[in-house]
């Protein structure tokens, strides 16, 4: 079945920096979500991708979809304790299947 | 506004009991969705119910069941559990009507214990 692969697993940012999580897949996605799941919490949706070379920002968050529609990735601007959670990139599939990549796990130094 | 409501929170039971995960999706949401989720890992997906049909299939074992009743609240059946059933289970909802590819919005989550 189709499958996401997400690096890295694991990110510690120094609080201030940036960082980049990217999202793989080897076929051709029709969509991206992006999911925030905070430590003892439950995944709250961030963004939709459809568009083949999409970029959408949301304050210091930033999501592109690739041109080949097979990646996709997040890229967070200065680093706040806020942002500390689980990032999970998922697809939709025809039907109703959400599957999940397998999430990058964020730690912020302060 | 209404969210996704899960009943219980918290569940703690023995090998080779019965557990009930109750959900209640958000008001006119006609998609439910019941994910696993073991600790560090993402959410598996187990099954899910459009209209209170069966529409998708996961990775769901054959000693759970799940179904969508006519209030659209949704139940996932376990039984004879196992310690690795231990895990947090989630319910989503969405609503098919907003787009091809809609927003799941999650419930907090049962956290079930086997023991």
């Amino acid at each position: 079945g189709q499958q996401v692969m997400q690096i890295p697993q694991y990110q510690h940012v120094q609080e201030g920096e940036d960082f980049t999580t990217y999202c793989n897949s080897s076929t051709t996605l029709s969509n991206i979500q992006w999911y925030k799941q905070r430590p003892g919490g439950h995944p709250v949706f961030l963004i939709q991708l459809v568009k083949s070379g999409e970029v959408k920002k949301q304050k210091r968050l930033t999501f592109q979809f690739g041109e080949a529609k097979k990646n996709s990735s997040l890229h967070i601007t200065a680093t706040q304790t806020t942002d500390v959670g689980t990032y999970f990139c998922a697809n939709k599939a025809a039907g109703n299947k959400l599957t999940f990549g397998g999430g990058t796990r964020v730690l912020v130094k302060p | 506004a209404a969210g996704v409501i899960q009943s219980p929170r918290h569940l703690i039971k023995e090998k080779r009991e019965t557990a009930t995960l109750k959900c209640y999706p958000i008001p006119r949401h006609d998609t439910v969705y019941w994910y696993q989720q073991g600790p560090g890992q993402d959410p598996q997906f187990l099954i899910s119910f459009y209209e209170k049909m069966q529409s998708d299939k996961g990775s769901i074992p054959d000693r759970f069941s799940a179904q969508q009743f006519s209030d659209y609240h949704s139940e996932l059946n376990m039984s004879s559990l196992e310690l690795g059933d231990s895990a947090l289970y989630f319910c989503a909802s969405s609503l098919r009507g907003t787009g091809s590819h809609p927003e799941a919005f999650f419930g907090q989550g049962t956290r079930l214990t086997v023991v």
